[in-house]
């Protein structure tokens, strides 16, 4: 089975902080993404990353940036948090091709 | 207009009572459809994936696509309390993209 792990269930953070969610995948995958997960607004993609050190932006990355450096972890980074970001984050990995994604259990974050 | 349209519901049905989630969709480049089932405070885990028209069964579920009504169903039979979820359908293919656009997802409780 493929095993997708986010680093914490649960994080709360200050307005202003610098937050990092890590992402790990055991199934060598090649692309990796980050999305949030909203009421109402559903799964929207903030980036996604094809291959290590290779990344694009999705719908919304904006306060967003990403770091790959080694194919099994896909950073998100928030780079001044604000409350807006608050929000449940998913990862999800994919081996090449039109394979079905498959998702870590989500980071619930708080920013106060 | 979203791309992806799914009816919220809540859904709530009697145990043992067949479900039937549904998603139309509007681009016509759309290939490759996915059910995801989520648990509150879970991520997402991949229920069913398909690629061509017609149905595709595995135990109680089944999945049916037809491409030229832009339109995807999901079938549970005799559902369970433990069916209770929310349901979120997913596609993707033909516009160079690798990630999937979301349905905002269908909340079902099947009742003892």
């Amino acid at each position: 089975d493929v095993k997708v792990t986010q680093s914490s269930r649960y994080l709360v953070k200050r307005t202003g902080e610098k937050v990092f969610l890590e992402c790990v995948q055991d199934m060598d995958h090649e692309n990796m993404f980050w999305y949030r997960q909203d009421p109402g607004l559903g799964l929207r993609l903030i980036y996604f990353s094809y291959d290590v050190k290779m990344k694009e932006k999705g719908d919304i990355p904006e306060g967003y940036s990403v770091s790959r450096e080694k194919k099994e972890r896909f950073s998100l980074i928030l780079e001044s948090a604000s409350t807006n970001q608050t929000s449940m984050y998913l990862c999800a990995s994919r081996t090449g091709g039109r394979q079905p994604q498959h998702f870590g259990d989500g980071t619930r974050l708080s920013i106060l | 207009q979203k791309e992806v349209e799914q009816d919220p519901g809540p859904l709530s049905v009697p145990e043992g009572a067949i479900v039937s989630l549904n998603c139309t969709y509007s681009n016509s480049a759309f290939q490759y459809f996915m059910w995801y089932r989520q648990y509150s405070r879970k991520g997402p885990e991949l229920l069913m994936y398909t690629y061509s028209s017609g149905n595709k069964e595995d135990g109680r579920f089944t999945a049916q696509v037809d491409k030229s009504s832009k339109y995807i169903s999901l079938f549970i039979r005799d559902s369970q309390p433990s069916d209770s979820a929310t349901y979120l359908c997913a596609m993707s293919g033909g516009t160079g993209r690798r990630a999937l656009t979301f349905g905002s997802g269908t909340r079902l409780q099947v009742q003892p």
